[in-house]
């Protein structure tokens, strides 16, 4: 069974830090995405990446970066965090066998920015 | 600019009976679809797609039906049960290769006993 884990459920991080968020598939397929989730915005999407050492913007990816070394992990990175980037972020991945970009979710980290 | 559009952000409906979710779109790429199920703290679930070469695809007791002409699409779920109890995306997507799906923003089914 596919499965998509992210590095911590919960995080309160203080304003200005630097925060990582990682996200580890087991699957060996290239693609890999970031989203944020708010309510009443639903699933938005920041960044994404298509293999190793590539990356391309979502929708909103202002404040926010991304690392993919290897291709089974893909971190967001939040440079200098801001009370306004409190949110669910939700890493997801394609699998081998998907058709039409079904994609597989994490559980998510609920980021919370004080 | 909203590609993607759910415009009841929450439905309430009796056990046992349907629940009808809707989604509408604009932008004419389009050719599959996706609607997701989400529990509080947890990630999203596939839940069933339908590509624009059909106009319907049932799976157990979900059906989504597609009408492109309108560009409209509806998940049905009969019986509703409390635990469909849940938020609802719809997603589309130009199939490309590229996999990005565009997100509606939800729509919150409460299925009561």
């Amino acid at each position: 069974d596919v499965k998509v884990t992210q590095s911590s459920r919960y995080l309160v991080k203080r304003t200005g830090e630097k925060v990582f968020l990682e996200c580890v598939q087991d699957m060996d397929h290239e693609n890999m995405f970031w989203y944020r989730q708010d309510p009443g915005l639903g699933l938005r999407l920041i960044y994404f990446s298509y293999d190793v050492k590539m990356k391309e913007k979502g929708d909103i990816p202002e404040g926010y970066s991304v690392s993919r070394e290897k291709k089974e992990r893909f971190s967001l990175i939040l440079e200098s965090a801001s009370t306004n980037q409190t949110s669910m972020y939700l890493c997801a991945a394609t699998g081998p066998g998907t058709s039409g970009g079904e994609q597989y979710f994490g559980p998510g980290t609920r980021l919370t920015v004080t | 600019d909203q590609q993607v559009k759910q415009n009841s952000p929450s439905l309430s409906v009796q056990e046992g009976r349907i629940s009808i979710l809707n989604c509408d779109y604009t932008n004419s790429m389009f050719d599959y679809f996706l609607w997701y199920k989400k529990y509080p703290a947890e990630g999203p679930t596939f839940l069933i797609s339908i590509s624009s070469i059909k106009d319907k695809n049932e799976d157990g007791r979900f059906t989504v039906f597609l009408n492109k002409s309108a560009k409209h699409l509806s998940l049905h779920i009969v019986p509703s049960q409390p635990g469909d109890s849940a938020v609802y995306f719809c997603a589309a997507t130009a199939w490309s290769g590229s996999e990005k799906l565009v997100f509606g923003k939800g729509t919150k089914l409460t299925v009561n006993p």
